[in-house]
C-alpha cells in the first residue's frame, strides 16, 4: 500500500539559513500533520491541514509556515535556521472526517535536519 | 495544557508473554487514542486506535479505553523479540486535531 512520503530524507543547513521540507499524503487522503522529534523526545505536533486550510495549530515557532497545495501535498517552511531547530520532522496523513477510523494518522518516514 | 503520561520503562518481558503497557490523560476533551510503536530512529507505526470505552482486539493486540479513569492500556499477546521498541500512546479531540504523546515506553523483550 501507498505511504506517506516525504522528501528530502536528510537535509543539512546552517544557521540562519532556511529549509523547505515536503510531504506527500496517501492518496485520498486530505489532512496533513507536521511534527517534530528532537533527540530522546515524543513527538510534537506542529500544525495540520484540512483540505487546504489551517485546521488545528501546535507549538509551531513564528519562524515555521507550512501550507497545503491544491494535489494536498503540504511543504514545511523553516527560516532563520537555530541549532535548536535540528531534529526528525514527520508528515502524517488522515484520510476525511467522516467516519473516526479517518482520524488515524500515518506518519511518513521523516526528514532529518541537522543545522550547524 | 494536554498531558499523556507514560511510565517511560525499561519494561522487561520474556518472551511469549504478556506485555501491559499504560498510559494516562488529563484532557477530558480527548475522544481519540492511538497507540503507535518506534524503532530508533525511524517513524511511529500505528497499533491500534480506540474510540469507546472497553475493549479492541487486532490479532495480539488488545486496546484498553476508561473515559471515566482517563486511563489507556495496551496489552501485547505471546511477546516476540521483534516487539522490542518504544510504545507511544497519544490522544488528540478528533478532527483533524494533532496528537498529544506520551514521552514513550521502551519495551525489552527478553529472549
Amino acid at each position: 500500500a501507498a505511504g506517506v512520503i516525504q522528501s528530502p530524507r536528510h537535509l543539512i543547513k546552517e544557521k540562519r539559513e532556511t529549509a523547505t521540507l515536503k510531504c506527500y499524503p496517501i492518496p485520498r487522503h486530505d489532512t496533513v500533520y507536521w511534527y517534530q522529534q528532537g533527540p530522546g523526545q515524543d513527538p510534537q505536533f506542529l500544525i495540520s491541514f484540512y483540505e487546504k486550510m489551517q485546521s488545528d495549530k501546535g507549538s509551531i515557532p513564528d519562524r515555521f509556515s507550512a501550507q497545503q497545495f491544491s494535489d494536498y501535498h503540504s511543504e514545511l517552511n523553516m527560516s532563520s535556521l537555530e541549532l535548536g531547530d535540528s531534529a526528525l520532522y514527520f508528515c502524517a496523513s488522515s484520510g476525511g472526517l467522516a467516519e473516526k477510523s479517518s482520524y488515524e494518522q500515518y506518519f511518513g518516514p521523516g526528514t532529518r535536519l541537522t543545522v550547524t | 495544557q494536554k498531558e499523556v503520561e507514560q511510565n517511560s520503562g525499561p519494561l522487561s518481558v520474556p518472551e511469549g508473554a504478556i506485555a501491559s503497557l499504560n498510559c494516562t490523560y488529563s484532557d477530558r476533551g480527548s475522544q481519540s487514542f492511538f497507540w503507535y510503536r518506534q524503532y530508533s530512529g525511524k517513524s511511529p507505526e500505528l497499533i491500534m486506535s480506540i474510540y469507546s470505552n472497553g475493549d479492541k482486539e487486532d490479532g495480539r493486540f488488545t486496546a484498553q479505553l476508561n473515559k471515566a479513569s482517563q486511563y489507556v492500556s495496551l496489552l501485547i499477546r505471546d511477546s516476540q523479540p521483534s516487539d522490542s521498541a518504544t510504545y507511544l500512546c497519544a490522544g488528540a479531540g478528533g478532527g483533524a486535531d494533532g496528537l498529544t504523546f506520551g514521552k514513550g515506553t521502551h519495551l525489552i523483550i527478553q529472549p
